[in-house]
């Protein structure tokens, strides 16, 4: 199983800051690894995966990068709506997510 | 519009049987995988199986082999997850998502079905 660890657990920020999620793999993924938001209330909503793909009506501020072990969600100006937990979860293996990011209004 | 749509919330005691769904609409629900999720509260996200509508097909997460059974009846275009007898480490949120492509990757996600054991 692939353990995934992400970083840090709670990221404040202002509103059109830019914001970078971190998360590492216990072995390498490839490119098998997908992002996702999640807001109070609602279930995870898809925003990248293959490490990279912004999924259908993904706003462009969302970028993924990485490969291997080590990957990364930037977010380049934060929208109010963008405050939220975000999981990285990879599927090169039977599927696991990490423990998420809470991005917080700072 | 493809969504997919869960059963309501249950509340149950501890040692009865459970069954919840989750169908889909807007596409071939036949020819996509669903897996479902646990979401304990205040806790992250579990993938717990997997399967394929068409040909019933199902994997499970080792740690919830034996624990829950994951069903489809393509004919209703709906999943199911159930528990024969539920203990109250069940409790939690759990939701369906149709999976991208041949992927284990959520991409479209049901409103979740709330479970408490108590």
């Amino acid at each position: 199983e692939a353990v995934m660890t992400q970083s840090p657990g709670t990221l404040s920020v202002s509103p059109g800051e830019r914001a970078t999620l971190s998360c590492r793999a216990s072995q390498s993924v490839i490119n098998k690894l997908a992002w996702y938001q999640q807001k109070s209330g609602q279930p995870p909503r898809l925003l990248v995966y293959g490490a990279t793909t912004r999924a259908a009506g993904v706003p462009a501020r969302f970028s993924g990068s990485g490969s291997g072990t080590d990957f990364a969600l930037t977010i380049s100006s934060l929208q109010s709506e963008d405050f939220a937990v975000y999981y990285c979860q990879q599927y090169n293996y039977w599927p696991t997510f990490g423990q998420g990011t809470k991005v917080e209004i700072k | 519009e493809v969504q997919l749509v869960q059963s309501g919330a249950e509340v149950k005691k501890p040692g009865e049987s459970l069954r919840i769904s989750c169908k889909g609409s807007g596409y071939s629900f036949s020819h996509h995988w669903i897996g479902w999720v646990r979401q304990m509260p205040g806790k992250g996200l579990e993938w717990m199986g997997l399967i394929y509508p068409g040909d019933s097909d199902t994997k499970y997460n080792p740690a919830f082999q034996g624990q829950v059974t994951i069903s489809a009846d393509k004919s209703l275009n709906t999943a199911y997850l159930q528990w024969s007898s539920l203990e109250a480490s069940d409790t939690a949120l759990y939701y369906c998502a149709r999976l991208l492509d041949s992927s284990s990757v959520g991409a479209i996600w049901g409103q979740g079905t709330l479970v408490t054991v108590s």
